[in-house]
């Protein structure tokens, strides 16, 4: 079956740039998302990529995919104490079926 | 525009009891879903439906029911309470049409505990 997998903790100061990765097993995955869950709150999607695209830029995010080793990237450049949360990767076959990856908690040390 | 709203917030139930938690959305999205998310866990899938009239399991339907008797609405149900059904739910809306897969939009979330 499909499967998402994320590192569980990224920690970095706020100026730098967060590199969040997601690995994922479903060669058919047509659609990836990235979505951001702050304390107490839904999960708000931030950026999704088709999976014929190798990048999609969107002011300071960034989004990379490699198709053959099944693996995406978050690039948040200028990270802000704003940006600490939960990212979840998820990734889907473009029929509504989504499968999310466990979350990777990102800490922004001021 | 409210997107996807969760009733209620907050709940304690006892084990055995019943309780509906309410999903509603004002996009016009025919896909709608209920997930559980555990601590560590990520998003599992309980139920969803594809349009009014028509639902389907997802990963983990043991112990709910939904319906879908409108395209806005979309109520989970608990029938009989039971610890492990401790969790945080969510419902999230979504258009598809054709190919034209539009990502999900998610609620807030309703935390459910079960003494």
């Amino acid at each position: 079956g499909e499967d998402v997998e994320q590192s569980l903790f990224l920690s970095v100061r706020e100026g730098d740039s967060s590199v969040i990765n997601c690995t994922y097993t479903d060669s058919s995955s047509t659609y990836l998302y990235w979505y951001k869950q702050e304390p107490g709150a839904g999960l708000q999607l931030l950026t999704y990529i088709f999976s014929n695209m190798d990048m999609k830029q969107d002011q300071r995010l960034t989004v990379l995919l490699n198709k053959k080793d099944k693996h995406l990237s978050l690039r948040i450049a200028d990270t802000q104490t704003g940006d600490s949360a939960i990212y979840f990767c998820a990734e889907s076959r473009g029929y509504q079926k989504v499968t999310f990856g466990t979350g990777t908690k990102l800490q922004v040390i001021p | 525009n409210a997107g996807v709203t969760q009733t209620p917030k907050f709940r304690i139930l006892k084990i055995g009891q019943s309780m509906t938690l309410q999903c509603t959305q004002d996009m016009n999205h025919n896909y709608m879903y209920w997930y559980r998310q555990d601590p560590g866990m990520g998003l599992k899938l309980i139920y969803y439906s594809v349009g009014a009239g028509i639902t389907d399991k997802g990963e983990v339907p043991n112990g709910y029911n939904v319906s879908r008797s409108t395209t806005e609405d979309f109520p989970l149900r608990l029938e009989l309470a039971a610890p492990s059904q401790t969790s945080v739910y969510f419902c999230a809306s979504s258009y598809s049409d054709r190919g034209n897969n539009q990502p999900q939009h998610f609620g807030d979330g309703t935390r459910l505990s079960i003494l």
